[in-house]
Order: C-alpha cells, then structure tokens, then sequence
C-alpha cells in the first residue's frame, strides 16, 4: 500500500461551519504534512508532524488546527474560515521528517475545499 | 521574489515532439525533485536528483541537475497526450534544521493529437 488516502475530496462549507479534513496512510511513514494549494499556485507548507508532534507551524491562522492521533492518521480542523480559504488541501508523508534530503513525499490526492 | 524560478510557464506541443522544462535557483540545491499534477489533484512523484551531475531517466522523461547544482531540467522525449499536466520542481533551499520544501510556480503542459 503505497497510497495517502484524503477524504473528503471536494467540501463546500459557509463561514460558521465547522468540519474537519481527514488523511490516513499506512505506510509506516512518521512525517506527515498539510500543504495548501491555491489556483494556478504552487502548494504551500502548513504544518508538518514528526513522530505525531508538530514540528513546524508555516504562521497559519488559527481557524487552521491540526490533529495526528496516532501515526497513521492526520486531521485539519475547520473553524470560521474566509472566502480566501478555498483552495486545494494536500495531504503528503515521508519515511522520516523531510529533510534529510533523501526523503520522497507521498501526496494525496487532495480535498477541494470551497468556502461560501 | 520566487526561489525556484519555472520556464516556460507554459508549453504547447504536438504529439511526438520533444520538449524540456527548466527549474533554476540562486541558491545550491540540497535535493531537486520533480512532480506532475493534473489540475486539482495531487502530486505524482517522478524523480529526484540530489548530486552534481546527476541524470536521471524513466521512460521517456530524463532529469538531470547541473554540476553547481542550481539548475535541473526535465526532458520529455517523443511527448504523449498522457505526459500533459502540471509539471513542478521542488527543492529544499534552506540550509538549516527546519528547512522545507519549497516549490516552483509550475509549467503547464499541453500535448496536441
């Protein structure tokens, strides 16, 4: 199994909703990330999990909140989020926190996420 | 101003021709990694390039990172409509503890029947 699976794939959600992004992996890999993808835009880092403990926060808002329950799983808690949110939502991990420079990172396939 | 600079922004082939796709930087490279993206969907891994030098090769496309280790390209030989998509280098251009990954702005790839 060589796949990150990210669900939902598309969620609409108006301003005061609250709802939450899920992604699982089972490849034992310890490093998982949230990256942000706006159109026509490179992904962006968010937040990045070693070892279920967040390492690196890139600034975002804190109407972003995530969650690692265990080293399978990583979690994107919705909260009050802006029209400007909406973008695509990629989900990767790696053997081990990249770098060291020899890591590959597995991406999902993305939550398309539109904020009315 | 962006660290990895993408060109062409965009690319508009003929099915069977050649193409190449440059990733530069101001800074040394620690690692050089090349993606495809169909719009809206997520990264596919296709090679990564660590030393001077290096080339590498999968099926038709080629990858190589120069000697300075500031410049890889990517070379789609006989080109497919399947090769069309989002093509992205990334890169780790930070020389420290908690350096990232960062990525280039991305070209846009067109194959023409």
């Amino acid at each position: 199994d060589t796949e990150v699976t990210q669900t939902p794939k598309h969620l609409v959600m108006g301003m005061t909703n609250k709802k939450s992004l899920k992604c699982e992996q089972h490849m034992g890999h310890r490093a998982m990330y949230w990256y942000k993808q706006k159109a026509k835009k490179p992904p962006e880092l968010m937040f990045v999990y070693s070892y279920e403990k967040l390492s690196i926060n890139e600034s975002v808002p804190s109407r972003f909140s995530p969650e690692c329950p265990n080293s399978s799983l990583l979690n994107l808690h919705l909260h009050a989020l802006q029209p400007e949110d909406s973008a695509l939502y990629l989900c990767a991990s790696s053997q081990e926190r990249w770098p060291p420079t020899n890591e590959k990172l597995f991406f999902g396939s993305g939550t398309q996420l539109s904020v009315l | 101003s962006q660290e990895l600079e993408q060109s062409p922004q965009s690319l508009i082939v003929q099915e069977g021709k050649n193409l190449t796709i440059n990733c530069t930087s101001s800074k040394t490279l620690y690692g050089l990694y090349w993606y495809k993206q169909k719009y809206g969907e997520g990264l596919i891994f296709l090679m990564m390039l660590q030393k001077g030098g290096e080339e590498k090769s999968h099926e038709k496309i080629t990858a190589k990172l120069d000697e300075k280790k500031q410049q890889s390209s990517l070379h789609i030989t006989a080109s497919q409509p399947s090769h069309a998509g989002i093509y992205l280098c990334g890169a780790d251009i930070g020389e420290t503890s908690g350096s990232r990954l960062t990525f280039g702005e991305g070209t846009q790839l067109t194959v023409n029947p």
